[in-house]
């Protein structure tokens, strides 16, 4: 079946430090969507890519779709504390009735 | 407007008991997921409802987990004679197709 994996699984940065988590599928997507979770919370949508090559920014983030539609990539320039939380990504392959299919999440820790 | 509502938010319960964990999702919302998530992992995903279609039941982890969503709404997940294992944060979703997932704060469950 459908496989969504992500790494790194941890990430200590310090504060200022840029920030890369990726995400692999073992099949094509029809998109991907990014979620974020702050310690304590439930997961919270960050932002979602549907086209072949996109790259959206959120003020320091940047979020990529890769050209074949089986990876992306969220960037983080210049991280600050409050960034802290896990970064999931999720995807939606063709021939899966729509059902998402979550990475197993990067857990960024920012030192001040 | 409404978000996902869960209830109860807490649960604490013996070995061996039943347990019924209860999830409004956003009115209109054809999709609806349940994940389950230990301390510091992944979303574990465990079952997902779209419309009228026959539930995707593969991440459920024994016969003693069933979940159901009445009238394409309401969902209960059940989990009979519980076992410590079974203690996480059971989070729901809901969503339009192929659109972002909306969690609610989840119910911790601890098995005693």
């Amino acid at each position: 079946g459908q496989q969504v994996m992500q790494i790194p699984q941890y990430q200590h940065v310090q504060e200022g430090e840029d920030f890369t988590t990726y995400c692999n599928s073992s099949t094509t997507l029809s998109n991907i969507q990014w979620y974020k979770q702050r310690p304590g919370g439930h997961p919270v949508f960050l932002i979602q890519l549907v086209k072949s090559g996109e790259v959206k920014k959120q003020k320091r983030l940047t979020f990529q779709f890769g050209e074949a539609k089986k990876n992306s990539s969220l960037h983080i320039t210049a991280t600050q504390t409050t960034d802290v939380g896990t970064y999931f990504c999720a995807g939606t392959s063709y021939n899966q009735g729509g059902k998402l299919i979550f990475g197993q999440g990067t857990e960024l820790s920012v030192k001040p | 407007g409404a978000g996902v509502s869960q209830s109860p938010s807490n649960k604490v319960t013996e070995k061996g008991k039943d347990v019924e964990l209860r999830c409004d999702p956003i009115s209109g919302h054809t999709a609806l997921y349940w994940y389950r998530q230990s301390l510091g992992q992944g979303l574990e995903f465990l079952i997902y409802f779209q419309g009228n279609s026959a539930p995707d039941k593969s991440g459920l982890p024994s016969d003693r987990f069933s979940a159901e969503r009445t009238g394409g709404s309401v969902s209960t997940l059940t989990i009979q004679r519980t076992q410590q294992e079974d203690s996480a944060v059971y989070l729901c979703a809901s969503s339009l197709a192929f659109q972002p997932q909306h969690f609610g704060d989840g119910t911790r469950l601890s098995i005693l």
